[in-house]
């Protein structure tokens, strides 16, 4: 079945670093990736819509200078989180799209980021 | 704008009982789709189930079954004799025509041996 890599599966980092985690779509392309994060005991919201080749779409209240997004293939997605802070501390969450609507998305196990 | 309801925070049952989960959902679209997805401690999401609007037959799948009723906008989910196993955030999530992922708020299942 269809499977999305993520990686690195944890960070923990100064304040101040930029983090860059990527998501892999193994075995099929994806055109289109979303990012979600998730704080403690908390729902995910969406970040961002990835899209190959174009810019991302970002949800409202998301700083696009503070987390980048690059999709420069059918397969992969990078979010760099920059001059990250405790604040950014959370878990981020990746998930790509089939070319088949009916399909669910396959999400990725997820970066627990960690700003000291 | 779409709005899923997820309105139980935490359910506590002993094992082998059933625990049915709850899911109240928003939105202004005709075609969408339905899913259960199960998130254990390691943070994964797990896909248990998806249903798309057109089809409001209720199934079952193992110890799980689902019960969409379209003319209260609900999508109930059901784990039959329940097991420790099961213990984790069960999230109800709605797509919409973007492809976008609306989630619930999550209920937090703790299933007691």
């Amino acid at each position: 079945g269809a499977v999305v890599s993520q990686h690195p599966s944890r960070v923990i980092c100064k304040s101040g670093t930029s983090v860059k985690i990527e998501c892999r779509s193994l075995d099929f392309q994806a055109t289109t990736m979303f990012w979600y994060r998730q704080f403690p005991k908390q729902s995910l919201m969406l970040m961002a819509t990835s899209n190959e080749g174009s810019k991302a779409t970002y949800e409202q209240g998301v700083e696009k200078d503070k987390f980048l997004i690059n999709h420069a293939s059918l397969t992969l997605s990078t979010l760099t989180v920059t001059s990250a802070h405790p604040e950014d501390s959370s878990f981020y969450i990746c998930s790509a799209k089939t070319l088949y609507s009916n399909q669910p998305q396959h999400f990725g196990d997820g970066t627990r980021l960690s700003i000291l | 704008a779409q709005k899923v309801t997820q309105a139980q925070t935490e359910i506590s049952v002993v094992e082998k009982e059933d625990v049915t989960l709850d899911c109240v959902y928003e939105t202004r679209d005709t075609t969408y789709y339905l899913f259960w997805y199960k998130q254990p401690p390691s943070g994964e999401l797990v896909f248990l189930i998806r249903r798309n609007s057109f089809d409001e037959q209720n199934e079952i799948s193992g110890r799980y079954s689902w019960n969409f009723q379209k003319s209260t906008s609900s999508f109930n989910f059901t784990i039959t004799a329940s097991q420790v196993v099961d213990s984790a955030v069960y999230f109800c999530a709605l797509r919409s025509n973007d492809y976008k992922l609306s989630f619930g708020a999550g209920t937090t299942v703790t299933v007691r041996a």
